[in-house]
């Protein structure tokens, strides 16, 4: 069956701008999550989404990410006024629920501003 | 707060045997994972350890003491394909919601 996918694959943006980056969980997985990966670094959390529960935000770095998930499905992680520091590989994943032990990730986004 | 320490690199021949060592320091433990990560592509998920001892899949086996804060990713019959950072991660301390990763170590297998 088809796993997490993500779009764009690659974003180029200039310092200031708005990006918008979308997941798509597996069908029926109620459990999303948001990581960000730095060159040569570990996932660093971001948010996560399970089912109709309020979003824990707690890994958010700054109020310029904003993350909503539609239908319980499809996610979008929407950054404002991106910086440089804000270049890295944005990963999404998904779980058949919040307690299980193995998270499926998407091949995610290469975010890169100038 | 919690954290996770793994070597960041680790080098190894084709057919030998390679340990990957995590120690981690959590307020409360919900189990220790491991995930691999091709250069470019996603992590996937290779074991899960929730008590302690050795839990083996194929060339690929997991071990955990909770006594010592410390587990191992061991790879057997080292093949090329292996080449990849391997990342421990565990549970936030809150419970399932997020994964805690350590910064990953790098194996590079040569022939």
């Amino acid at each position: 069956g088809a796993g997490v996918s993500q779009s764009p694959s690659n974003k180029v943006t200039e310092k200031g701008k708005d990006v918008e980056l979308r997941c798509d969980p597996i069908s029926g997985h109620t459990a999303l999550y948001w990581y960000r990966q730095s060159l040569g670094q570990g996932l660093e959390f971001l948010i996560y989404f399970q089912g109709n529960s309020a979003p824990d935000k707690s890994g958010l770095p700054s109020d310029r990410f904003s993350a909503e998930r539609t239908g319980g499905s499809v996610s979008t992680l929407t950054i404002q006024r991106t910086q440089q520091e804000d270049s890295a590989v944005y990963l999404c994943a998904s779980s058949p629920s919040s307690g299980a032990n193995e998270q499926f990730f998407g091949p995610g986004t290469r975010l890169t501003v100038l | 707060g919690q954290s996770l320490e793994q070597p960041s690199e680790v080098t190894a021949v084709e057919g030998a045997i390679v340990q990957i060592n995590c120690t981690y320091q959590t307020s409360g433990f919900y189990g220790l994972s491991w995930y691999q990560q091709h250069d470019g592509g996603a992590p996937t998920f290779l074991s899960y350890n929730a008590l302690d001892g050795l839990e083996e899949t194929g060339r690929f086996s997991s071990f955990l003491s909770r006594s010592d804060s410390y587990g191992y990713l061991l790879l057997q019959e080292l093949q090329m394909k292996d080449s990849a950072s391997y990342f421990c991660a565990v549970p936030d301390s809150g419970g399932y919601n997020k994964l805690i990763f350590g910064a990953g170590t790098r194996l590079a297998v040569h022939p």
